[in-house]
């Protein structure tokens, strides 16, 4: 079992739809990213939780300790959100470490 | 610079060759990280350096990997006698704080290896 487990592994949605993605993990953690990745590889940090909400623009991160669980809401999404979004959970309980979801990979149709 | 920055941003090489990929982090910043994120895949810890001392080198996979922080800045991850299998992208990630302090995490946006 992965340490840290995204839902769904893809998902298409019309411009517009409200979007939610899930990640759930099963270690301590100090602090909860999330991140983007677009076709190039490269990597944005859109945010980092330790506890509550967290809202960016259209992005909206929330978490909850009690039951380890994050999830990440697009409102009124744009073709320009497709990218993978990834969850990354980070631990310093064995030693510095982040474990990382195997991503969201999302496709907003216009 | 306002980021973590990493150089080249791709790279292609023939298999066989040596590449070296820079990670520039954050000014100040303590602790580094690399990870290996193969196409399709989640990000995989290769190693991690707090300052110039490399505390955790688990992650690498074979003694082709290696990677180095001279200076407690700039680290540099080389990859010997490179192989197909070595394709992916290349992160790395810093933090001001050091030791147990898990905040702040400022990633790069990778080197995209080809090897062909």
């Amino acid at each position: 079992k992965n340490e840290v487990e995204q839902s769904p592994q893809n998902l298409t949605a019309q411009e517009g739809e409200f979007i939610t993605i899930n990640c759930s993990y099963s270690v301590g953690i100090s602090a909860l990213h999330w991140l983007q990745q677009h076709p190039g590889g490269g990597i944005v940090s859109l945010f980092m939780l330790s506890s509550g909400k967290k809202k960016h623009g259209r992005l909206i991160a929330t978490i909850n300790i009690q039951e380890k669980h994050s999830s990440l809401h697009i409102t009124a999404s744009h073709p320009r959100d497709s990218a993978v979004y990834i969850c990354a959970a980070f631990t310093s309980n064995t030693g510095n470490q982040f474990y990382f979801g195997t991503g969201t990979s999302l496709t907003v149709i216009p | 610079g306002a980021g973590v920055s990493q150089s080249p941003r791709y790279k292609v090489a023939k298999r066989g060759q040596d590449v070296a990929l820079r990670c520039d982090p954050i000014s100040g910043h303590v602790s580094l990280f690399w990870y290996q994120q193969a196409l399709g895949q989640g990000p995989e810890f290769l190693t991690y350096f707090q300052n110039e001392a490399q505390l955790d080198k688990s992650g690498l996979p074979s003694d082709r990997f290696f990677a180095e922080r001279p200076e407690g800045s700039v680290s540099t991850l080389k990859i010997q006698r490179t192989q197909q299998e070595d394709s992916a992208v290349y992160l790395c990630a810093s933090s001001l704080g050091g030791g147990r302090v898990g905040y702040g995490y400022t990633f790069g946006s990778g080197t995209r290896l080809t090897v062909v």
